[in-house]
């Protein structure tokens, strides 16, 4: 299988801040990977897919980079409704799999 | 545009069977992979495994030997069986649809409880 590994587990930020969130595949998974956001009690939304390419409806201060196993989720501008659990997906082989997440909480 | 659809039974003893039925509306349902995912109370995501319109599956060599995925398209449902159940596979439990190799969009999630 191939692990996700994200970093970090948290991070507490203010509105208006810039977050930037790491997600290493365990092998190379070229651009196969994908971000998730999960407010609580609800569940994931896709914002991200094939690393950079920004999900119909996601607002543009999300974006995505990396290919290969470094990949980054970036938010500019934070807002009230981001802060979330976000979690990246690796779509390269069976069975998928999903990092561990990462908690953007309030400072 | 699909919207999703699940439910089930939330509360089980240990070594029964949980089952769950999702229901698919709109979109084509021979475009897509359906899918099952986990998640226990405070931890993170897993696949469980999927399904397509044909009845082809893939599931987690995690589960692999408790789980049956199978689908209905006279009804556009599929449906999850995990045999043997036992505390540990207390979770929200989702259903999803897979187009290409993203998870979009998701079900509204099932608790289901085991009682240890």
């Amino acid at each position: 299988d191939i692990q996700m590994t994200q970093s970090p587990s948290s991070v507490s930020a203010s509105v208006g801040d810039r977050v930037t969130i790491t997600c290493r595949a365990s092998q190379a998974i070229s651009s196969w990977l994908a971000w998730y956001q999960q407010t609580p009690g609800k569940a994931p939304k896709l914002l991200i897919y094939a690393a950079s390419s920004l999900q119909s409806g996601v607002p543009s201060r999300f974006s995505g980079s990396g290919s290969g196993t470094d990949f980054t989720l970036t938010i500019n501008s934070l807002q009230p409704e981001d802060f979330a659990t976000y979690y990246c997906q690796q779509a390269k082989s069976f069975p998928l799999t999903f990092g561990g997440g990462t908690k953007v909480e309030i400072k | 545009q699909v919207q999703l659809q699940q439910w089930g039974a939330g509360l089980l003893k240990p070594s029964e069977t949980l089952s769950l039925t999702c229901a698919v509306y709109g979109g084509s349902f021979s475009d897509y992979h359906w899918s099952w995912i986990r998640q226990p109370p405070g931890k993170g995501l897993e696949w469980i495994g999927e399904i397509n319109h044909s009845g082809r599956t893939k599931s987690n060599p995690s589960l692999n030997s408790r789980v049956t995925i199978s689908v209905d398209t006279s009804k556009k449902q599929f449906s999850l069986k995990l045999s043997s159940v036992t505390a540990a596979d207390t979770a929200v439990y989702y259903c999803a649809s897979r187009l290409e190799n993203w998870l979009d969009p998701w079900g509204q999630g099932t608790l289901v409880t085991v009682p240890s």
